[in-house]
């Protein structure tokens, strides 16, 4: 079956500029995370989802961050005013549902922000 | 502030051998463990976990093991093969939490 789907696989942009990267989760699972990695770092966790809600967004670094699932399947990540700090591969995880299921991830977006 | 600790940036074995990953937490209320491994241009992939209640888990080549008074774990792989060159990273959860703290990771090569 199709796993968790990201696009686009690499997003160059100029600082300043408005941001969307998009996950497509596994079929079925209700929950969602986006994580951060950046160069010669583990991933970084960002928000978490259960169904259409963000049960936890803690890790957003700041409120130029924000991101929605309004159906409970897609979810879109919104960068606005893009830093040169926000360069980085996003990734999208999903899993069956919130606890100890395990977390499937996308290939991942590069974003270069110039 | 990194709660997660893989102090050996990469490991490079002969295949065959033994390869062994480690792993230091300093979180105490984590209580589920993991192992996942990536490819380049790939997301992590699991690869095996370990609940706190335990102190082994073992799955064909790879087997984890928990000593939770030291904060530790490591990753076994036995016998390594060249397939299994990557970057393997070590993850930790919270109990009732759902974010995963990972380590910075660990890039193996295996060598024929």
């Amino acid at each position: 079956g199709a796993g968790v789907s990201q696009t686009p696989s690499n997003k160059v942009t100029e600082k300043g500029k408005y941001v969307e990267l998009r996950c497509d989760p596994i079929s079925g699972h209700t929950a969602l995370y986006w994580y951060r990695q950046s160069l010669g770092q583990g991933p970084e966790f960002l928000i978490y989802f259960q169904g259409t809600g963000a049960a936890d967004d803690s890790g957003l670094p700041n409120d130029r961050f924000f991101a929605v699932r309004p159906e409970g399947s897609v979810s879109t990540l919104k960068i606005q005013r893009t830093e040169r700090g926000d360069s980085a591969v996003y990734l999208c995880a999903s899993s069956r549902d919130g606890g100890y299921n395990e977390q499937f991830f996308g290939p991942g977006t590069r974003l270069t922000v110039l | 502030d990194q709660q997660v600790k893989q102090n050996s940036p990469s490991l490079s074995v002969q295949e065959g051998r033994i390869s062994i990953l480690n792993c230091d937490y300093t979180n105490s209320m984590f209580d589920y463990f993991l192992w996942y491994k990536k490819y380049p241009a790939e997301g992590p992939t699991f690869l095996i976990s370990i609940s706190s209640i335990k102190d082994k888990n073992e799955d064909g080549r790879f087997t984890v093991f928990l000593n939770k008074s030291a904060k530790h774990l490591s990753l076994h792989i036995v016998p390594s093969q060249p397939g299994d060159s990557a970057v393997y990273f070590c993850a930790a959860r919270r109990n009732s939490g759902y974010a995963l703290n990972f380590g910075k990771g660990t890039s193996l090569l295996v060598t024929p």
